[in-house]
């Protein structure tokens, strides 16, 4: 199975100031058709994920611009550029390039300062 | 608007069986995989179960494989999650996702005596 390993496990950001999320996955996530599937979700407490991004970099449907995603290979980073009080939450990352099973990061808690 | 519902969870005894539902409203299930995600209160996501978009291929986690079936009507665009042989560890919130894009709102399974 393919482990993915976040870091840090909780992350305490100044509104406005800009934050990163690591995943690394213990083997390559390009899959047979040519594409890297790692998607990055959202959970907001008391809600249901929401994913912000797939492919590792292509932002989902009103997703906002300070969200953004990269990387590739084994490696990959999701950051939101200015934090705003509404990205508290955990934050997944996920993949599904080698399956089953699809699986998921521990988790990444936001909090404000 | 898209939206999953979830509907079955409950409290149920060691060795007892439910039947979760997924139906869709604003979308189609028709070509989509469908997948069955659960969630220990406070803790991560764990993928349980995936079928493919004619019900021909299913998939599930090792910890639940020979105790979940998953299955699709497609006359009424519902995927279910037969689970029989409970156990205290199955008590999560169960996620059904599409493709793993969109997500329903949960149902909670408690399995305690």
């Amino acid at each position: 199975d393919v482990v993915m390993t976040q870091s840090p496990l909780s992350l305490p950001v100044t509104l406005g100031q800009p934050a990163s999320i690591s995943c690394r996955s213990s083997q390559s996530l390009v899959y047979s058709d040519g594409k890297t599937h790692l998607n990055w979700y959202q959970q907001r407490p008391g809600q249901s994920p929401r994913r912000l991004i797939y492919e590792v970099s292509k932002r989902d449907s009103g997703v906002p611009d300070r969200f953004s995603g990269s990387g590739s290979g084994t490696d990959f980073t999701l950051k939101i550029s200015r934090v705003e009080a509404e990205d508290v939450g955990v934050y997944y990352c996920m993949q599904g390039s080698h399956w089953p099973p699809w699986t998921f990061g521990q988790g990444t808690e936001v909090e404000i300062k | 608007e898209v939206l999953l519902v979830e509907s079955g969870g409950g409290l149920v005894q060691p060795g007892g069986s439910l039947r979760l539902s997924c139906a869709a409203s604003g979308i189609t299930f028709g070509h989509y995989w469908i997948h069955w995600v659960r969630q220990v209160p406070g803790k991560g996501l764990l993928w349980v179960s995936h079928i493919n978009s004619d019900g021909s291929a299913t998939s599930y986690a090792d910890s639940v494989k020979g105790r979940f079936t998953i299955s699709r009507d497609s006359a009424k665009d519902t995927v279910y999650l037969q689970m029989n042989s409970l156990r205290v560890e199955d008590t999560a919130v169960y996620y059904c996702t599409r493709s793993f894009d969109y997500w329903g709102q949960g149902t909670p399974v408690t399995v305690s005596s």
